[in-house]
């Protein structure tokens, strides 16, 4: 059972343009999310997170939308860079000690 | 910045044997988790300490058992391995009384079963 999911396994966007990887959740009693960004054998390194108290949180060009009746989360990055290429995981957390990760979704940014 | 430690980054290992995943937090930081994430897949929530103690437990094998130690690195400690054990361990760390905000995860430790 998919608690967290991410229904786009790639996007690919040019230099400069936005973009927008979405995230849907099943569980009402999530109430912290998280993004990460991905690069092959790495780990998962933080990008931005938000409270379910809020519906937008914004650190330099990303952005997080969180929208609670629909349980949908949407990252924005703008302008999109090159350096952005990575696999971005959703993650959701309900006051426990772990994270539900989506299945991510492996964003390419092209010149 | 210090960051979470994991050793070894890579590792091969036959069917059967054993093999133990060290991580190191970072300082100051009380809780450990450890996550699995298979090809192709995303990362699975394993076990999870703080203070030293058990404190969730996921989808992790019988086979599998881990400690944290008074120094607060923990050890992923696995047994009787199969072929499907093969995947990236990764270990995360954070401080508790920072919430989720401090949430960081090593570089993982590349398990390869033959």
């Amino acid at each position: 059972d998919q608690q967290v999911k991410q229904n786009s396994p790639s996007l690919s966007v040019q230099e400069g343009r936005i973009s927008i990887l979405n995230c849907d959740y099943t569980n009402s009693m999530f109430d912290y999310f998280l993004w990460y960004k991905k690069y092959p054998a790495e780990g998962p390194t933080f990008l931005i997170s938000i409270s379910s108290i809020k519906d937008k949180n914004e650190d330099g060009r990303f952005t997080v939308f969180l929208n609670k009746s629909a349980k949908h989360l949407s990252l924005h990055i703008v302008p999109s860079q090159p350096g952005d290429s990575a696999v971005y995981f959703c993650a959701a957390d309900r006051g426990t000690d772990k994270l539900i990760f989506g299945t991510g979704t492996r964003l390419q940014v092209f010149p | 910045a210090a960051g979470v430690i994991q050793s070894p980054r890579h590792l091969i290992k036959e069917k059967r044997e054993t093999a133990t995943l060290k991580c190191y937090p970072i300082p100051r930081h009380d809780t450990v988790y450890w996550y699995q994430q298979g090809p192709g897949q995303d990362p699975q929530f394993l076990i999870s300490f703080y203070e030293k103690m058990q404190s969730d437990k996921g989808s992790i094998p019988d086979r599998f058992s881990a400690q944290q130690f008074s120094d607060y690195h923990s050890e992923l400690n696995m047994s009787s391995l199969e072929l499907g054990d093969s995947a990236l361990y990764f270990c995360a760390s954070r401080r508790r009384a920072q919430g989720n905000y401090g949430y960081t995860f090593g570089s993982g430790t590349r398990l390869t079963v033959v």
